[in-house]
């Protein structure tokens, strides 16, 4: 069975510090990892996937994440926070099954 | 905006009644995947289409069914509603099946289902 953890049900961060939310998978095979972000009352929106080679993977509004593979993890990073970029942020995997599998979700709050 | 659009945006059913939700897949678009999303927690995968048939299935009984169209717009339906079916309904759409390939999945809005 697949699983994701997100560690940390909230995180805190002052706008212009960097930023990282955690991830931790379990799959079998070959994993394929996104993280999507929700902003309130609307649909969850892609940010960026890991599907094969570098383990540093840029996305969208200056996010990147980390594939580590012996760590099973995929931290959501950024350089420098923005108060927009507060919102809910999940994790997900998913394999040729074609089956997907979320965390639960961290909660980013950016505080001016 | 994804494209991907669901209706209706908010419904209330009664235990024991059936619902129908509905689901239009962004352009070009041949898979659609269901999730339910109860309040604080992560979307849970419901089932996946691909091309008309299921592809995959998450742990939900089977009185969650669903249909894709040939122009790959999608239902999902709900019978013998319980109370905790109460969530926030996600349709996705992508280009392929999620997993295969450099495949993402566009979520649309939701579907917020209370069941009194």
């Amino acid at each position: 069975a697949q699983s994701v953890a997100q560690p940390e049900d909230q995180v805190n961060v002052a706008e212009g510090n960097p930023l990282t939310v955690k991830c931790t998978y379990s799959v079998s095979g070959n994993p394929y990892l996104f993280w999507y972000v929700q902003y309130p009352n609307r649909g969850l929106q892609f940010l960026l996937k890991y599907i094969t080679g570098d383990n540093l993977v840029k996305g969208s509004y200056g996010f990147e994440a980390e594939f580590n593979k012996s760590q099973t993890s995929f931290h959501l990073k950024k350089p420098s926070a923005l108060v927009s970029d507060s919102a809910l942020y999940f994790c997900a995997v998913s394999t040729n099954a074609g089956k997907s599998t979320f965390g639960d979700g961290t909660t980013l709050t950016v505080k001016p | 905006e994804t494209g991907v659009t669901q209706s209706p945006t908010h419904l209330i059913k009664t235990r024991g009644q059936q619902v129908t939700l509905r689901c239009s897949s962004q352009s070009g678009h041949n898979t659609v995947s269901w999730y339910q999303q109860a309040l604080g927690q992560g979307p849970q995968f419901i089932f996946q289409y691909y091309r008309e048939e299921e592809n995959g299935r998450g742990n939900f009984p089977p009185r969650f069914s669903g249909l894709q169209f040939p122009n790959y717009s999608s239902e999902l339906n709900v019978n013998a509603l319980e109370l905790d079916d109460s969530a926030l309904y996600l349709c996705a759409s992508s280009r392929d099946r999620v997993g295969v390939g450099n495949t993402e999945a566009f979520f649309g809005q939701g579907t917020r289902l209370t069941v009194v």
